[in-house]
């Protein structure tokens, strides 16, 4: 079975500071991960995805996420955080035949 | 491209009523899928279809219903509504199922009286 966690609910970061969401993941075969963000009110945009070839993601809005397969993680990070960049993250895995599943969130928190 | 539309944005029900949340993609995906998003549980999969005709059960299919007569449409139908159906629906759509981008609507706010 896929899955992913986020193990933390919530991640705090003074604007200008480096910003860091955790994911890992449960997968059995070939990962396929994803990053989504959440603003409020809105559906889930996509941020960047990982299939195959570079650990090293470079996705929109500056996002980046590193893929690690001995430590079976997926962290979206971002060298200097924004203001706007405050909203809730959602990392995914694709599963077979559209099962795709979602960690449970974390919102991000950038103050000025 | 209207992307994904969903239809109602907000909707208030009383127990045991019956409606139908609509979902609609011009981007002529085949797979489209229906989630719940519940505070602190992410998004949870409802009911999923990789084409016209084809639709299959994801981890919370009970007490809804769906159907996909056109690649356009995938209507998504609370027969007998409980409170515990209170939640935001979103409709996503995408190419392919594992490794696509997922694109989704801006999400119905339902809530069950």
């Amino acid at each position: 079975a896929q899955s992913v966690a986020q193990p933390e609910d919530q991640v705090n970061v003074a604007e200008g500071n480096p910003l860091t969401v955790k994911c890992t993941y449960s997968v059995s075969g070939n990962p396929y991960l994803f990053w989504y963000v959440q603003y409020p009110n809105r559906g889930l945009q996509f941020l960047l995805k990982y299939i195959t070839g570079d650990n090293l993601v470079k996705g929109s809005y500056g996002f980046e996420a590193e893929f690690n397969k001995s430590q079976t993680s997926f962290h979206l990070k971002k060298p200097s955080a924004l203001v706007s960049d405050s909203a809730l993250y959602f990392c995914s895995t694709g599963g077979s035949w559209g099962k795709f599943q979602f960690g449970a969130g974390t919102q991000v928190v950038v103050t000025p | 491209n209207a992307g994904v539309t969903q239809t109602p944005k907000f909707q208030v029900l009383k127990t045991g009523q019956s409606m139908t949340l609509q979902c609609a993609q011009d981007m002529n995906h085949e797979y489209m899928s229906w989630y719940r998003q519940d505070p602190g549980m992410g998004l949870r999969l409802i009911h999923y279809s990789v084409g016209a005709g084809i639709t299959d059960q994801g981890e919370v299919p009970n007490g809804y219903n769906v159907s996909r007569s056109t690649t356009e449409d995938f209507p998504l139908r609370l027969l007998s509504a409980a409170p515990s159906q209170t939640s935001v629906y979103f409709c996503a759509s995408s190419r392919e199922t594992n490794t696509d981008t997922q694109y989704f609507g801006p999400g119905t706010r339902l809530t069950v009286l």
